[in-house]
């Protein structure tokens, strides 16, 4: 079945180190996204791609880096400029060209904690 | 950022009830509105896009209708059941870019035996 992998499920980052949260889809979409959950906010957008190696930023990506060698994979790192890492984060994608069709399908989410 | 707000934040029905809340959007230069299901431990699931103003769309005893001139959606749910508890999620795509989404903080349903 086509999907949205997202690993590890959980997360812990000691103060200063860098780390990168995996999400692999197979769903042959073009376009992927990284959002961000805080307790009582939005979804937050954190980098999106919509094309093998081109990116652009979201609203929060400072603290944050993204790569897009492959279609099928969008990893996010936390880089330890990131003042508030702690939350959940969800990795998704969507086809470009649909408009009506076009919606988002998830993965299951990494919750990070920073110790 | 695209102002999307959701009401109400919470809401807490009995089984058999129907229930509905609202999405507002702005209302210039409207693409798609987007719908979403996030049950507790899931993956936000995508109920329905909607493009077309006075549109409506159902999917079994969930239903969702568009206003696109006074930027508004409801979501309705005919005889809530207890699986009907979950987060509802909507979304509008920033100007310019119709696949990067702004997201509302949602509206929780619970729905008690």
């Amino acid at each position: 079945d086509g999907g949205i992998t997202q690993s590890p499920k959980y997360l812990f980052r000691k103060e200063g180190q860098n780390v990168t949260l995996s999400c692999e889809q197979n769903l042959n979409h073009d376009a992927m996204y990284w959002y961000r959950q805080d307790p009582g906010q939005g979804l937050r957008l954190i980098y999106y791609s919509q094309i093998v190696n081109d990116f652009q930023k979201g609203d929060i990506a400072e603290g944050y880096s993204v790569s897009r060698e492959k279609k099928e994979s969008f990893p996010l790192t936390v880089t330890s400029a990131q003042k508030n890492p702690t939350a959940f984060y969800l990795c998704a994608s969507s086809t470009l060209w649909d408009r009506d069709n076009y919606g988002y399908t998830f993965g299951s989410g990494t919750r990070l904690t920073v110790v | 950022i695209l102002n999307v707000e959701q009401s109400p934040q919470s809401l807490h029905v009995q089984e058999g009830d129907s229930t509905n809340f609202t999405c507002s959007f702005p209302s210039s230069n409207f693409y798609a509105l987007h719908w979403y299901r996030w049950e507790t431990a899931k993956s936000p699931e995508a109920l329905f896009v909607m493009t077309l103003n006075g549109d409506e769309k159902k999917k079994g005893r969930i239903s969702a209708t568009l206003n696109t001139k006074e930027g508004y959606s409801y979501l309705y749910i005919k005889g809530s059941q207890p699986e009907d508890s979950a987060t509802y999620l909507c979304a509008f795509p920033v100007t310019g870019t119709a696949s990067k989404l702004t997201f509302g903080t949602g509206t929780r349903l619970q729905v008690t035996l």
